[in-house]
C-alpha cells in the first residue's frame, strides 16, 4: 500500500516563475492538505481540499493555489516566486474530517526560489 | 492564532537512557493532539493520535499522555536506542482547519 507520494523532490525556480507540487494521497483517502516548512519552523498549514474544493485556508496569499482531481490526487500552485517561498513542501493525507483521524505525510518537496 | 510550544527544542540523551519532552497547546475548543517522529529526508512517522483527556497511548517503547484541562502532553521514550534519533513533532488540531505544528525537540541519542 503506497503511503502518500508526492513530486518532484527538488526543484529550483527563479524569482517571478511559477511552480506547480504534486500530490498522491495515500490509498482510500479523500482529504489532502499541504503545508510550507521554512527553516527553523513547524509544517505551516496552507490549505485543505475535499471534493476537489479548497475547505480551508490558513495564513498564506491568493499567490498559492490549488487543485485536487476526481482521483483525489492534488496540486498545489505558487504564482511569481519570491525568495521567501523557499521551503519544504508537505502534503498530507486523511479520511474526511474525523475525530481523531491519523493524518499521513509525504516526503515534501523541496523548493528554492533564486 | 492558536500557539503550539514544545520543549526542549534539543536534547542529547545517552543511550539506554529514558527521556521524554513536553508539547503545550490551548486548553480550549480541544480538538486531537498528534506526536510525529521526523527523521532527516523522510516523511513524518505518525505516531499518536490523541482525542480524550487522560489518554495514554503506547508503541513499542515509546508512550505519550494527554491533559487537555490544562493544555499539555507529554511524550517518553524508554531506554533509548540510536534509531530514535529524530525529530519529534507535536500538533493541535486536525480538521478542516489543518494542523498546528510546534517546532519539534531535535533528540540526539549517543552511544
Amino acid at each position: 500500500d503506497a503511503g502518500v507520494t508526492q513530486s518532484p523532490t527538488h526543484l529550483i525556480k527563479t524569482r517571478g516563475q511559477q511552480v506547480t507540487l504534486r500530490c498522491s494521497p495515500k490509498s482510500g483517502h479523500d482529504t489532502v492538505s499541504w503545508y510550507q516548512q521554512a527553516l527553523g519552523q513547524g509544517p505551516q498549514f496552507i490549505f485543505q481540499y475535499y471534493e476537489e474544493e479548497e475547505r480551508q485556508r490558513g495564513n498564506f496569499p491568493d499567490r498559492f493555489s490549488g487543485h485536487q482531481f476526481p482521483n483525489y490526487s492534488s496540486e498545489l500552485n505558487v504564482n511569481a516566486l519570491l525568495l521567501g517561498d523557499s521551503a519544504l513542501y508537505l502534503c498530507a493525507s486523511s479520511l474526511p474530517q474525523g475525530f481523531g483521524n491519523t493524518i499521513y505525510f509525504g516526503e515534501g518537496s523541496w523548493l528554492t526560489v533564486v | 492564532i492558536l500557539n503550539v510550544e514544545q520543549s526542549p527544542q534539543s536534547l542529547h540523551v545517552q543511550e539506554g537512557d529514558s527521556t521524554n519532552f513536553t508539547c503545550s497547546f490551548p486548553s480550549s475548543n480541544f480538538y486531537a493532539l498528534h506526536w510525529y517522529r521526523w527523521e532527516t529526508a523522510k516523511s513524518p512517522e505518525a505516531l499518536f493520535v490523541m482525542t480524550l483527556n487522560g489518554d495514554e497511548k503506547k508503541k513499542g517503547r515509546i508512550s505519550a499522555t494527554l491533559n487537555t484541562k490544562e493544555g499539555y502532553s507529554y511524550l517518553y521514550i524508554k531506554g533509548s536506542q540510536p534509531e530514535d534519533s529524530a525529530t519529534y513533532l507535536c500538533a493541535f488540531g486536525g480538521g478542516a482547519d489543518g494542523l498546528t505544528f510546534g517546532k519539534g525537540t531535535h533528540l540526539i541519542i549517543q552511544p
